[in-house]
């Protein structure tokens, strides 16, 4: 089976630029999740679909993040613009359950941001 | 609100010796709990989770943890450290929101 695909790996990129990140989550799992994982820090949950539909982004900067997840199956994460602050390693992982409560969740390798 | 504290961000053990990583959570009602392990440059990978039933939870590469109520703890251990047991590993709970919550994380370094 195969895993959570993110891409890019890496990328570098200047303060007020924008950047896409793309997540392919595993085939037929429901819920997708994105987290931002900050040196040092935890994995914090920026957002979670459940299918297309959005369960929670409470946490997620809106006024310069972004996120869908088309036709319940891949997504992209948008950061316009980015600030330092958002250098950190992005993670997407899928679970196969509706909400994913008890869920083991598979994460993807993740791609790390530096914003300079 | 939740939180999920491990004690200790690094850790550090002979090869051969016990390995104890300390979770604790801050929960109004019992959460489901999870051990993850990162190892460098990959993605996070399950190691074994709580969610009712037995408390003593079994899971992948010899460790195992057990969830005790009465110390709000999930702490993590195998009797053995291996040299390729090295990583980072995070304790995670999720209570009836489903919204998990990840500790800050515990780096272990197995010596020779």
């Amino acid at each position: 089976e195969a895993g959570v695909a993110q891409s890019p790996r890496y990328k570098i990129i200047e303060k007020r630029q924008s950047v896409a990140f793309w997540c392919n989550p595993i085939s037929g799992h429901a819920t997708l999740y994105w987290y931002q994982q900050i040196l040092g820090q935890g994995p914090k949950l920026l957002i979670q679909f459940q299918n297309n539909g959005v369960v929670d982004d409470s946490q997620l900067p809106k006024d310069r993040f972004s996120a869908e997840r088309l036709k319940g199956v891949d997504s992209t994460l948008k950061i316009q613009p980015a600030k330092l602050e958002d250098s950190a390693v992005y993670l997407c992982a899928s679970s196969p359950q509706r909400t994913g409560g008890t869920d083991t969740q598979y994460f993807g390798p993740g791609t790390r941001l530096t914003v300079l | 609100a939740q939180s999920v504290t491990q004690l200790g961000s690094h850790v550090s053990v002979s090869e051969g010796a016990l390995v104890l990583l300390r979770c604790n959570y801050s929960s109004s009602v019992p959460p489901y709990l999870f051990w993850y392990v990162q190892y460098p440059n990959q993605g996070l990978q399950l190691l074994l989770k709580y969610t009712t039933g037995a408390t003593l939870v079994k899971g992948i590469n010899g460790f195992e943890a057990e969830f005790k109520k009465s110390e709000t703890s999930f702490h993590l251990t195998k009797p053995s450290a291996h040299m390729s047991d090295a990583a980072e590993y995070f304790c995670a709970g999720t209570t009836g929101g489903f919204k998990t919550i990840f500790g800050a994380g515990t780096r272990l370094f197995v010596k020779a």
